[in-house]
């Protein structure tokens, strides 16, 4: 176990809706990464935050929306679903300030999802 | 992000010893090189982490060449269990990348009876 937990684990939506991923990283750890993962293109960085602050974004579409609450957790909000972003999606987080050369991320179990 | 090269997929078979190697060209000086282990439906697990020369843990020993311009992962006597897919990770310095961890394609272990 790695202390991230992720909500939910399954989801199944329909083209054209909106869902939100909820994650909430190890006691303490103040940075917060959410990854896509899927069959054609691997692991792929969306977004970071630290301490409620984005600090980095990556491949991540305008349907797309992340934040992070003064408790730290995190949500991921995606909107206007297609059949593409079906795929796993996964937090994670990390004790370290962003950009630390020796950074360790903690991964979640993910949250799949069917977009139908 | 250090682009890293890794193979694409390995063969083994169980009890003997896997070396992954992972190529970083362009590492920064003061990058480590991280490596993560994943199974099918799960998050990347950190496995180990180093700078230079050699480090052990209870998992895996990561072997570091003075250039630092390639690592090796070593699994020693691996089993069934160890199939998974290997990440190998270093850090940029180029400031550009600050913050953006970026998973190559990594290495697909398969381990065979």
């Amino acid at each position: 176990d790695s202390g991230v937990t992720q909500t939910p684990k399954h989801l199944i939506t329909a083209t054209g809706q909106r869902v939100t991923l909820r994650c909430s990283p190890r006691s303490g750890d103040l940075s917060v990464y959410w990854y896509q993962q899927s069959l054609d293109q691997g692991l792929q960085f969306l977004i970071q935050y630290y301490n409620g602050e984005e600090r980095a974004k990556g491949n991540i579409l305008e349907r797309f929306s992340a934040q992070q609450f003064p408790d730290l957790h995190s949500e991921l909000n995606l909107s206007s679903l297609e059949l593409g972003d079906s795929a796993l999606y996964f937090c994670a987080s990390s004790a370290s300030n962003p950009g630390t050369r020796n950074e360790k991320l903690f991964f979640g179990s993910g949250t799949q999802l069917s977009v139908l | 992000l250090a682009k890293t090269t890794q193979p694409i997929s390995m063969d083994s078979y169980e009890g003997q010893e896997v070396n992954i190697t992972c190529s970083h060209n362009n590492i920064a000086t003061n990058d480590y090189i991280t490596w993560y282990q994943q199974f099918p439906s799960q998050g990347p697990r950190f496995i180990i982490q180093g700078y230079k020369t050699k480090v052990t843990n209870e998992v895996a020993s990561l072997f570091i060449p003075a250039d630092r311009k390639s690592s090796t992962l070593s699994l020693p006597r691996v089993s069934l269990s160890d199939t998974a897919v290997y990440y190998c990770l270093a850090l940029n310095a180029g400031g550009t990348s600050y913050g953006k961890l970026t998973f190559g394609q990594g290495t697909i272990l398969t381990v065979h009876p």
